[in-house]
């Protein structure tokens, strides 16, 4: 069965670092998503990608954050300088879309520690 | 400001006993329901809901979506052991294609 997978599955970074974690979606999805869940709280939205560009983008997803899908497969987020409080779960997600399918499909993500 | 809110946040109960947790929300021009289910690291798909009234069922589990009312439940019937986990509800805007918005989620425990 096709999956979302995501690597590494565990970073440990410096504050002040750049991270960039990547996801691979499956590969006939047209939505990608990034998503985080810090320790013991709700999962959040952070941005969603459609057809080479950002669609929706919530408050948490400051000038810190980018996204890119550098080539036909990968999907990757970028912190520019970590901070403290980026500690979290990082999810990937994709979504086939239009008649095709709504499913939401998750990577296992990436445990982000900043220190 | 849109809102998701899950009920109850935990709860114990025994293999065989039926749960039915609750999602109510507030959007601004609703388009879709989820349901997923958390276990240990990533939500894995349960259901999507778009329309009030229908029943979306799978094995042990259903789920139906109130629009009126602006709310969902999710049953489990017959619970085992392995359905321990978070269930998560998460809510999405007709204007904001795949900005979903998740609830806290409801813990569940389910003891021999």
């Amino acid at each position: 069965e096709p999956e979302v997978t995501q690597t590494p599955s565990h970073q440990v970074t410096q504050m002040g670092q750049e991270v960039i974690l990547r996801c691979v979606p499956i590969s006939n999805h047209l939505y990608f998503y990034w998503y985080r869940q810090i320790l013991g709280q709700k999962v959040e939205f952070l941005v969603s990608f459609y057809n080479n560009e950002i669609s929706e983008k919530s408050e948490i997803f400051d000038d810190q954050f980018s996204v890119e899908r550098p080539d036909g497969s990968n999907f990757t987020l970028k912190i520019r300088s970590t901070k403290l409080e980026d500690s979290a779960m990082y999810f990937c997600a994709s979504l086939e879309g239009g008649t095709r399918g709504y499913e939401q499909y998750f990577g296992p993500g990436t445990r982000l520690t900043v220190t | 400001e849109d809102k998701v809110v899950q009920s109850p946040l935990s709860l114990v109960v025994h293999e065989g006993d039926t749960v039915t947790l609750n999602c109510s929300y507030e959007v601004t021009n609703f388009r879709s329901l989820l349901w997923y289910k958390q276990e240990k690291k990533a939500p894995t798909f349960l259901f999507m809901l778009t329309s009030s009234g229908i029943e979306k069922k799978s094995g042990r589990l259903s789920s139906i979506l109130d629009k009126k009312e602006l709310f969902s439940i999710l049953n489990i019937t017959a619970t085992q052991t392995g359905d321990s986990a978070v269930y998560l509800c998460a809510v999405e805007a007709a204007d904001s294609w795949g900005k979903f918005q998740f609830g806290a989620g409801t813990q569940v425990v389910v003891t021999p």
